[in-house]
């Protein structure tokens, strides 16, 4: 999962395995949580995102789970393919606070092995 | 070609030198941001802008200035650039507020060295 630190996370998986990344938060006021994935040299893509009325979120290969009692986060991705690789960032804020920055955690790099 | 639009992609500079950073998007939207992102840190919010000729802080605002005369640009100058300041800087826009969407659109980047 992610955390503070100089080196970035790293999880390998298989081409075809499913994956999962996992963000621990600290901020109990944050409700609304997003993945985002950067690619190499380009700049973060938003992916999905989950407000903190729901426990599950489903998108295309993806789904996103909260835990809102041990403040989890997880971005699933089924039968990961090469271009998932790339770094997974989770983002959290406010809505009720009106909050227009996003936190950003470190990121975790995932590597596809063909 | 629509988009969000960063440059120069790639500065070196010395310290003590001005150096601004541009961002142009072309789909009217109201929210722009600058992110820098940092190994170990992801990415942190310098300054944002709601709308034309209004910026706000972000949590690491201290050595940029800002500003919005125009929807569609959102220039971040350093005004005496510092070692620390070396990062990959990000724009980004939004239609609407972060907080009621997280669905920012990036621009490439722009790296900047100081040395």
């Amino acid at each position: 999962g992610e955390s503070v630190g100089l080196h970035l996370p790293t999880l390998s998986v298989q081409e075809g395995d499913n994956s999962i990344i996992n963000c621990a938060y600290s901020n109990s006021a944050s409700d609304y949580f997003i993945w985002y994935k950067q690619e190499s040299g380009k700049g973060p893509q938003f992916i999905i995102d989950i407000r903190s009325n729901m426990d599950k979120r489903q998108g295309q290969r993806v789904t996103v789970l909260l835990n809102k009692t041990v403040k989890h986060l997880s971005l699933q991705i089924a039968a990961t393919q090469p271009g998932d690789s790339a770094v997974y960032f989770c983002a959290e804020t406010s809505v009720q606070t009106g909050a227009n920055n996003l936190f950003f955690g470190t990121g975790t790099r995932l590597t596809v092995i063909p | 070609d629509a988009g969000i639009t960063q440059s120069p992609r790639y500065k070196i500079t010395e310290t003590g030198r001005q150096v601004t950073l541009m961002c142009h998007q072309t789909w009217s939207h109201s929210y722009m941001f600058w992110y820098r992102q940092d190994l170990g840190h992801g990415l942190r919010l310098i300054y944002y802008s709601a709308a034309a000729d209004i910026t706000d802080k972000g949590e690491v605002p201290d050595g940029y200035v800002v500003s919005r005369s125009k929807t569609e640009n959102f220039p971040l100058t350093l005004e005496s650039a510092t070692r620390s300041q070396t990062s990959v800087y990000f724009c980004a826009s939004s239609e609407i507020s972060g907080a009621n969407t997280g669905e920012l659109f990036f621009g490439e980047g722009s790296r900047l060295t100081v040395l």
